[in-house]
């Protein structure tokens, strides 16, 4: 994974309406594609994954779709809550596991 | 099981001296890696390993170094500390299995040189 971009780098949503955050990858062989949640002052933690063989997964309220065509694999989060307000990243173990992370967009959820 | 650990949780240094972050994963993960986030930023990768005995650069090595004698411990030295080294380090370990897996960070450490 050596270059992933992640957009928007901001993003401010009512309570209630969805967000959507995408990264764009470059490395072909790339199968894995996580997201990050980071809280503030609190480590990065896993709250999606997909792999390659697949074209979306959801969990509840959020949701990963993948491109591989067009290497770009996005968030979806439905119905957003406050708590759903941190920095989100994305990530690219690419061929040889040297992780390669988005540069984050800051999600807020406007009460 | 603890997950990733990290010491200390809170250091200052002065410009020039030196230290050692320490990690410990007891998952029995074989990859382990360093962060550093700065303020407001993504995560750079410093050093990384895919077993013990084996480590590799990765983004942002300069002024840094790693050893991996253990799987469970994954050492970050720091020498000649410099200003442009305050951030916040994170490890993380991880397990493949076959295929690429969830990365599991510890807490970080909070890391001010002056």
């Amino acid at each position: 994974g050596e270059n992933v971009e992640q957009h928007p780098s901001t993003l401010s949503v009512q309570e209630g309406d969805s967000a959507v955050i995408k990264c764009t990858y470059s490395d072909s062989a790339s199968n894995y594609f996580p997201w990050y949640k980071q809280e503030l002052g609190k480590r990065p933690q896993l709250i999606i994954d997909i792999r390659s063989n697949v074209g979306e997964k959801k969990d509840q309220r959020i949701a990963v779709t993948l491109n591989k065509t067009a290497k770009h694999f996005s968030l979806h989060i439905t119905e957003t809550q406050p708590e759903d307000s941190a920095v989100y990243f994305c990530a690219d173990p690419g061929r040889y596991q040297k992780v390669t992370f988005g540069t984050g967009t800051k999600l807020q959820v406007i009460p | 099981n603890a997950g990733v650990t990290q010491t200390p949780k809170f250091r200052i240094l002065k410009i020039g001296q030196s230290m050692t972050l320490q990690c410990t994963q007891d998952m029995n993960h074989n990859y382990m890696y360093w962060y550093r986030q700065d303020p407001g930023m993504g995560l750079k990768l410093i050093y990384y390993s895919v077993g013990a005995g084996i480590t590799d650069k990765g983004e942002v090595p300069n002024g840094y170094n790693v050893s991996r004698s253990t799987t469970e411990d994954f050492p970050l030295r720091l020498e000649l500390a410099a200003p442009s080294q305050t951030s916040v380090y994170f490890c993380a370990s991880s397990s493949t299995s076959g295929s690429y897996n969830e990365q599991f960070f510890g807490p970080g450490t909070r890391l001010t040189v002056l």
